[in-house]
């Protein structure tokens, strides 16, 4: 099993731009999420999905989109890039809530705006 | 405040020392607690979850107090490979049945030979 992938690594893009982070996991999880993490602050969520076809906003879901039309596969759009979403994007995933609820995370896409 | 504060250290130790971290939660209703270990320039992994009774794994303790709402991780007998970021993670009580993990900044950690 590969895991979690994430694609690209690393992502340079101007203001106002916009792109597509790819996330997808052959583990089988329903439950599929995306974090930002920046300096001096912990991981925090920006939208997540609990099965194929069904997301919702996490704690810092504006200038991201989502969307997910398979279980595999978890796309993060970003629709006009700003200098403020200069931060390491981590996609997870998990099984249902069992209440350990490990998240397995992928590598994560360092990404600057200018 | 932070809902989950942690002390962002370094915390520099010498192999073979007992080393103790510290995490608190605001949310007195949080249900789960995890420690979570980040290399440098890795992605998060689970380390441990954190029991009501305390647990340990192998060289690792972590214990919760609930009353104060800290959680601690210790480590005994420190190798150079447990030199990383100790992440602390809290899920407070379940909304929409998904569990919404709150992450702390994280307490690094170097060992030194």
């Amino acid at each position: 099993n590969a895991g979690v992938t994430q694609t690209p690594k690393f992502q340079v893009l101007k203001t106002g731009q916009s792109m597509t982070l790819q996330c997808a996991q052959d583990m089988n999880h329903e439950y599929m999420s995306w974090y930002r993490q920046d300096p001096g602050m912990g991981l925090r969520l920006i939208h997540y999905s609990v099965g194929a076809g069904i997301t919702d906003q996490g704690e810092v879901p504006n200038g991201y989109n989502v969307s997910r039309s398979t279980t595999e596969d978890f796309p993060l759009r970003l629709l006009s890039a700003a200098p403020s979403q200069t931060s390491v994007y981590f996609c997870a995933s998990s099984y249902k809530p069992s209440g350990v609820n490990e998240q397995f995370f992928g590598p994560g896409t360092r990404l600057t705006v200018l | 405040r932070k809902e989950v504060e942690q002390d962002p250290g370094p915390f520099n130790v010498p192999e073979g020392a007992t080393v103790a971290f510290n995490c608190t939660y605001s949310n007195s209703a949080s249900q789960s607690f995890f420690w979570y270990r980040q290399d440098c320039r890795k992605e998060p992994k689970l380390l441990m979850s954190v029991y009501s009774s305390g647990n340990e794994d192998g060289r690792f303790t972590a214990q919760l107090n609930r009353a104060s709402q800290y959680i601690s991780l210790l480590i005994r007998d420190s190798k150079l490979s447990d030199s990383a970021t100790y992440l602390c993670v809290v899920r407070p009580l379940g909304l929409g049945g998904y569990n919404k993990l709150i992450f702390g900044a994280g307490t690094r950690l170097a060992v030194h030979p």
